[in-house]
């Protein structure tokens, strides 16, 4: 089976950087993908690790060990936007259960 | 535009009345997959297809139905609805395999009762 645990809330100030983990067990692993999601909206793709490393995309980057494995997402510059739930999904298809991240002025 | 889109986008309706809820992509993706999240925001694949006529199950794939018939369509039909099926359903389709990137439907907020 596959379980994914991030933690479930996160708040941070304007500006600053902030590190959501994700940690997973599965059977196979095909590579760690990362979505964000608004309230009441859809989620939206915005990175996948298939090999270890860091993924960076503008403000956003994200990381994966698969010895350990770990990964985690990487916002920097925060603004007031990014106030969401991020989730980490293994093999695209099953998700963690979300952290709630909030954005303080 | 690139978009995947869903019909109803809200409904709400009785204990054992028959649902179809459409989806729909215009991006030539292999893969779709249909998900549920309930409050407490847990994310989880009902049924997915890699291909025209090639469906499977998901992780909580009782109680539901799909097909695919089409490439471009993905319909998840609900034969038998009941309350425990009240939920916020997504909709979502992938290229392939390489970067499992999804791309979600708007959703569609189903209320039984």
């Amino acid at each position: 089976g596959q379980s994914l645990e991030q933690p479930s809330e996160v708040t941070a100030v304007e500006g600053a950087i902030v590190q959501i983990n994700c940690t997973y067990q599965t059977s196979g692993f095909y590579g760690l993908s990362w979505y964000q999601q608004h309230d009441g909206g859809a989620p939206t793709f915005l990175s996948y690790n298939g090999l270890d490393g860091l993924e960076e995309t503008g403000r956003f980057s994200s990381f994966l060990s698969r010895s350990d494995s770990y990964g985690y997402l990487l916002l920097q510059e925060l603004q007031m936007k990014d106030s969401a739930s991020y989730f980490c999904a293994v093999r695209g298809f099953y998700f963690g259960s979300g952290t709630k991240l909030n954005v303080k002025p | 535009e690139a978009q995947v889109t869903q019909n109803p986008r809200y409904l709400i309706t009785v204990t054992g009345k028959k649902l179809t809820v459409t989806c729909s992509q215009n991006m030539n993706h292999e893969y779709m997959s249909w998900y549920r999240q309930d409050p407490g925001l847990d994310l989880r694949q009902i049924y997915y297809s890699m291909n025209v006529e090639v469906t499977d199950k998901g992780d909580v794939p009782e109680g539901y139905k799909v097909s695919r018939k089409e490439k471009r369509n993905f319909p998840l039909i609900l034969e038998s609805p009941s309350p425990n099926q009240t939920s916020l359903y997504f909709c979502a389709s992938m290229k392939d395999a390489s970067r499992y990137e999804q791309y979600f439907g708007p959703g569609t907020r189903l209320t039984v009762t």
